[in-house]
């Protein structure tokens, strides 16, 4: 079965210092990736997604993620953080033949001023 | 609605009663998920519909679980004989068409259970 894990469950940086979020994939096809932003008390919201096209994928809000086959992997990054960026982040992926996604235990992102 | 609307928000039970979460999905979705988010435990799948029928409910935990949606529109999940390891956040999803379509979710339905 697909799995994701997300090293880290909880990641503290500070304002204006690069973001590095950890997933890493297990599958031996290369997946359908996704990262997903939860903010406090809302449901979630998609950041981007990898479908076999381009490796390094673009997103929201100044974030996007890089597809390394190599190393199985799905990092998020963003060059400088902001505080409205504090929320809690999941990585998913889906196999080519499930509908379903399957999710990481998310990491929890706070940003210190 | 513009969004996919989750009712009750909150709910508190005592143990061993039935609850009932509501989801009504964005018009014209056909795919429709329901997750559950336990703290430290990420989000667990539960159940996928594909209009009226549901070709995946391989996360149900138990059979006190179940799911149905009419109309190719809202889904009601049905807990009976609560247990206190069923309070967790329970959300739900919809998508156009299943596939690679984005998953739009609710804000979930909070159940604590005595």
């Amino acid at each position: 079965a697909q799995s994701v894990t997300q090293l880290g469950s909880h990641v503290s940086v500070s304002e204006g210092a690069l973001v590095l979020l950890r997933c890493n994939y297990s599958s031996s096809v290369p997946p359908y990736l996704f990262w997903y932003v939860q903010y406090p008390n809302q449901g979630l919201q998609l950041l981007l997604k990898y479908t076999s096209a381009a490796t390094l994928v673009k997103g929201i809000n100044g974030f996007e993620a890089e597809f390394k086959k190599s190393e199985t992997s799905f990092h998020l990054t963003k060059p400088s953080a902001h505080m409205s960026d504090a929320a809690e982040y999941f990585c998913a992926v889906r196999d080519h033949q499930a509908q379903k996604l399957v999710f990481g235990q998310g990491t929890r992102l706070t940003i210190n001023p | 609605g513009a969004g996919v609307s989750q009712s009750p928000s909150n709910k508190v039970t005592e143990k061993g009663k039935d609850v009932e979460l509501r989801c009504d999905p964005i018009s014209g979705h056909t795919a429709l998920y329901w997750y559950r988010q336990s703290l430290g435990q990420g989000l667990e799948f539960l159940i996928y519909f594909q209009g009226n029928s549901a070709p995946d409910k391989s996360g149900l935990p138990s059979d006190r679980f179940s799911a149905e949606r009419t109309g190719g529109s809202v889904s009601t999940l049905t807990i009976q004989r609560t247990q206190q390891e069923d309070s967790a956040v329970y959300l739900c999803a919809s998508s156009l068409s299943g596939g690679l379509g984005e998953l739009f979710f609710g804000e979930g339905s909070r159940l604590t259970v005595l």
